[in-house]
């Protein structure tokens, strides 16, 4: 099993839609937990980090499922611009090795008009 | 305010050919990543590093070396190249292994 995993896509809404991404984890005792997007053939950078109380950022909501080991990711009134792939990132402790960050795939989010 | 700066941003090597791809940062950050991303795929890690003089393997090192002489900078090693090295590499850094990465914009490298 993948440690960190995120459907795909593509997910292509219409302008003004509500979209909503799920990552799952495989380690349960991960500390940290953020989103990234990447625009095409671009670096990533962080949306938000996603905290155990959940957080919103304007129009993106983060959540955190600790019990059923899943992040999500919701954008409210979806704009062109939000056309990237979302990155799922989990900060995870192995017994023996140093803390790491451990990036998803990513999902594809495509805004029409 | 220069954060992750990778040279070169675009690069093509003949099969055989060695290089290096540089990284340095000026965030005093303790960790350090070198990532590889082939076209239409994710993220895989390299190596990473956790301080200067410590590094380790990570999904796919096979081909690769690195080093971490000074907390600023995490070169990565391509020893001879092969065309399955054709991929965008990215470098990151964090001050730790529970925060927040800042990637430098990748460098292109074609292998023919």
């Amino acid at each position: 099993r993948k440690e960190v995993e995120q459907d795909p896509g593509p997910f292509n809404v219409p302008e003004g839609a509500t979209v909503a991404f799920n990552c799952t984890y495989s380690n349960s005792a991960s500390q940290s937990f953020f989103w990234y997007r990447q625009d095409c053939r671009k670096e990533p950078k962080l949306l938000m980090s996603v905290y155990s109380s959940g957080n919103e950022d304007g129009r993106f909501t983060a959540q955190l499922n600790r019990a059923s080991q899943y992040i999500s990711l919701l954008i409210r009134d979806s704009k062109l611009s939000d056309s990237a792939t979302y990155l799922c990132v989990v900060s995870s402790i192995n017994t023996g090795t140093a803390s790491k960050l451990t990036f998803g795939t990513g999902t594809r989010l495509q805004v029409t008009l | 305010n220069a954060g992750v700066t990778q040279t070169p941003k675009f690069r093509i090597l003949k099969i055989g050919q060695s290089m290096t791809l540089q990284c340095t940062q000026d965030m005093n950050h303790n960790y350090m990543y070198w990532y590889r991303q082939d076209p239409g795929m994710g993220l895989k890690l390299i190596y990473y590093s956790v301080g200067a003089g410590i590094t380790d393997k990570g999904e796919v090192p096979n081909g690769y070396n690195v080093s971490r002489s000074t907390t600023e900078d995490f070169p990565l090693r391509l020893e001879l190249a092969a065309p399955s090295q054709t991929s965008v590499y990215f470098c990151a850094s964090s001050y730790g292994g529970k925060t927040e990465a800042f990637f430098g914009q990748g460098t292109r490298l074609t292998v023919v």
